[in-house]
């Protein structure tokens, strides 16, 4: 069965900070993967994905997400954190064939402490 | 940059009383997509719509459930009858063609049934 698993309900860090989230994912074959972020009472915002090609993938604010196929993982990253990160994260997989429903993790809620 | 756009905002239904929630997908877009949210849970996928039918479902989409596009440009998703666990943060999403271009959901109607 299809599942993706975000292992850190909720993570502090201090402005300026790094930061790393992570995601691992159940899935019979390699599929898309994606990170959304959704700040207090909004939607959810595409921050990045990967299809295929370079592991390393950049996205927006900053953002940055690695995928390690040896270790089902996608996790995201960001050097150097900002009070207006502080948001739920959500990766999210997808197949790699045809346009059919995402799969999300529990999310990892972001506090950023001043 | 396009946006979809959901209405309202915000809603509050008595049990047992019908609601239509109303998405209006980016235009050029040819897949459709619901997803709910319970508080503090995880994004869950409801139903997919393409060619004007629903194209996939998941297992909490049952008869209360319908989806509709109605008029070419509007995409609702119809809850003929609340009951109080239907409360959530309903999402609407589309996407061009396949998944190259990643969902873009729109910032979401939050259902509270009392």
């Amino acid at each position: 069965a299809q599942s993706v698993t975000q292992p850190d309900i909720h993570i502090t860090v201090s402005e300026g900070a790094s930061l790393e989230l992570r995601c691992n994912y159940s899935y019979g074959a390699t599929p898309y993967l994606f990170w959304y972020v959704q700040s207090p009472g909004q939607g959810l915002q595409l921050l990045l994905k990967y299809f295929s090609g370079d592991t390393l993938v950049q996205g927006i604010k900053g953002f940055e997400a690695e995928f390690k196929r040896s270790q089902s993982s996608f996790n995201l990253r960001k050097p150097s954190v900002h009070w207006s990160d502080a948001a739920e994260y959500f990766c999210a997989v997808g197949p790699p064939q045809g346009a059919q429903k995402l799969v999300f993790g529990q999310g990892t809620r972001l506090t950023i402490n001043p | 940059e396009p946006e979809v756009t959901q209405t309202p905002s915000h809603q509050v239904t008595q049990m047992g009383q019908e609601v239509i929630l109303r998405c209006v997908p980016i235009s050029n877009h040819l897949y459709f997509y619901w997803y709910r949210q319970i508080l503090g849970q995880k994004v869950e996928f409801l139903v997919s719509f393409y060619n004007n039918e629903i194209s996939e479902k998941s297992e909490i989409f049952d008869d209360q459930f319908s989806v509709e596009r109605p008029d070419g440009s509007n995409f609702t998703l119809k809850i003929r009858s609340t009951k109080l666990e239907d409360s959530a943060m309903y999402f609407c999403a589309s996407i061009a063609t396949g998944m190259n271009y990643g969902y873009t959901f729109g910032s979401g109607t939050r259902l509270t049934v009392v």
